[in-house]
């Protein structure tokens, strides 16, 4: 149990075009998923919390604008990256967070997305 | 400030050697802890973590970790490791009640034949 899929898992696309990357918590509701940006060689980088029905949370220094995120329903959370650039190129994953559980603050990591921008 | 270290950037050793990463966090009260195991371009897989309870855990593929509170440390441990051990590891903490992980740098592990 507790599988998270990413969709999809490369894209490559051209600059100024807009991406769109989903998240989906297969056997699980999840009521809390985070997006992370990884470079190459680097550790996980938070982008944003998402909640279920609500507007994201977003870290210090990341456009919410440019990386804009929908988590509509208990099991699905998009990313669109829009008009992408060069410099987006990364490798973009996702987690969630199982409904409940007080006190258990484990994720279950999607197995990434790697996105090139040209 | 709050932070999460992984001193270790790059560890080489022998097949069949035993390991130990090294795993470091700043946070005043004990938060929950995490070890990761990320193969190449892959996502994150969870070896283990630590809650409460008994300060040594045992987690998949035949790694253990160990919370020294004192140490404010949680070190990786692995008696033998196999060729397919080969990967990149992170530590995490979550600080109590918060949502967020916090990550360390990664420590790339390379088995030499």
């Amino acid at each position: 149990g507790a599988v998270v899929s990413q969709h999809p898992s490369w894209v490559i696309c051209k600059s100024g075009t807009s991406v769109k990357i989903e998240c989906r918590s297969l056997d699980f509701q999840a009521t809390t998923m985070f997006w992370y940006r990884q470079f190459p060689k680097q550790s996980l980088m938070l982008m944003a919390t998402s909640n279920e029905g609500s507007k994201a949370t977003y870290e210090q220094g990341v456009e919410k604008d440019k990386f804009l995120i929908n988590h509509a329903s208990l099991t699905l959370s998009t990313l669109t990256v829009t008009s992408a650039h060069p410099e987006d190129s990364s490798f973009y994953i996702c987690s969630a967070r199982r409904r409940i559980l007080a006190g258990n603050n484990e994720q279950f990591f999607g197995p990434g997305t790697r996105l090139t921008v040209l | 400030a709050q932070s999460v270290t992984q001193p270790d950037i790059h560890i080489t050793v022998s097949e069949g050697a035993s390991l130990e990463l090294r795993c470091n966090y700043s946070y005043g009260a004990t938060p929950y802890l995490f070890w990761y195991v990320q193969s190449p371009g892959q996502g994150l897989q969870l070896l283990l973590k630590y809650f409460s309870g008994d300060t040594l855990v045992q987690g998949i593929k035949g790694f253990e970790a160990e919370f020294k509170r004192s140490q404010s440390s949680f070190n990786l441990r692995k008696p033998s490791v196999h060729w397919s051990d080969a990967a990149e590891y992170f530590c995490a903490v979550a600080p109590e009640g918060a949502q967020k992980l916090v990550f360390g740098q990664g420590t790339r592990l390379t088995i030499n034949p």
